[in-house]
């Protein structure tokens, strides 16, 4: 596609539910990233993926964050039990190779935790 | 680990003022640095990168920035803004080291 795609753009949940969030990257963008923005906050990196492997999972907040991505292509982001603290804005990105390239970002998603 | 801190979290400007953001970062080895720009309502988007080379960058709608190695700094400055640049800039280094983020005002 012609950029990055995240899907639902808007999503209410209650608390102690599982979501799930989707990335589509550029075509042909090896490495994908995935950040969460709260509000008055900058952007917090959660995971880092290179092809479909994660070599990087050091932002995950706690073991209720769990990213996968198949095919080298699509991503999901799924949280656990969410809390209200899950509130966010879930950002993700792609770029051609990971080191010095420009990040390109989706609209995110807007995650609220009623 | 790096780290990459922006001095200022909000800066109200009156057109036409010139404008300078700091960004520092700590890293001892190669640094990539970026500064991102949101508008408001929009996605993040490159406004200016710098690899190697010119230590002077420039960005589109004429923002450049200064890479200092030895102040560890990659400050963006813009002579006279307008008040469509009022956004959210971002610091970055690498490909993950972002910073909090300066949210830029400027005043018709």
């Amino acid at each position: 596609g012609a950029g990055v795609s995240q899907s639902p753009s808007n999503k209410v949940t209650e608390k102690g539910k599982d979501v799930e969030l989707r990335c589509d990257p550029i075509s042909g963008h090896t490495a994908l990233y995935w950040y969460r923005q709260s509000l008055g906050q900058g952007l917090e990196f959660l995971i880092y993926f290179q092809g479909n492997s994660a070599p990087d999972k050091s932002g995950l907040p706690s073991d209720r964050f769990s990213a996968e991505r198949t095919g080298g292509s699509v991503s999901t982001l799924t949280i656990q039990r969410t809390q209200q603290e899950d509130s966010a804005v879930y950002l993700c990105a792609s770029s051609l190779v990971r080191t010095g390239n420009e990040q390109f970002f989706g609209p995110g998603t807007r995650l609220t935790v009623l | 680990a790096q780290s990459v801190s922006q001095h200022n979290h909000h800066v109200i400007l009156s057109e036409a003022a010139s404008l300078e953001l700091g960004c520092n970062y700590s890293y001892g080895g190669t640094v990539n640095l970026f500064w991102y720009v949101q508008y408001p309502g929009q996605h993040l988007q490159l406004l200016l990168k710098y690899f190697s080379g010119d230590p002077l960058v420039k960005g589109i709608k004429g923002f450049e920035a200064e890479f200092i190695k030895s102040k560890f700094s990659f400050n963006l400055r813009k002579p006279s803004v307008q008040w469509s640049d009022t956004a959210e800039y971002f610091c970055a280094v690498n490909s993950s080291g972002f910073g909090a983020g300066t949210r830029l005002t400027v005043k018709p």
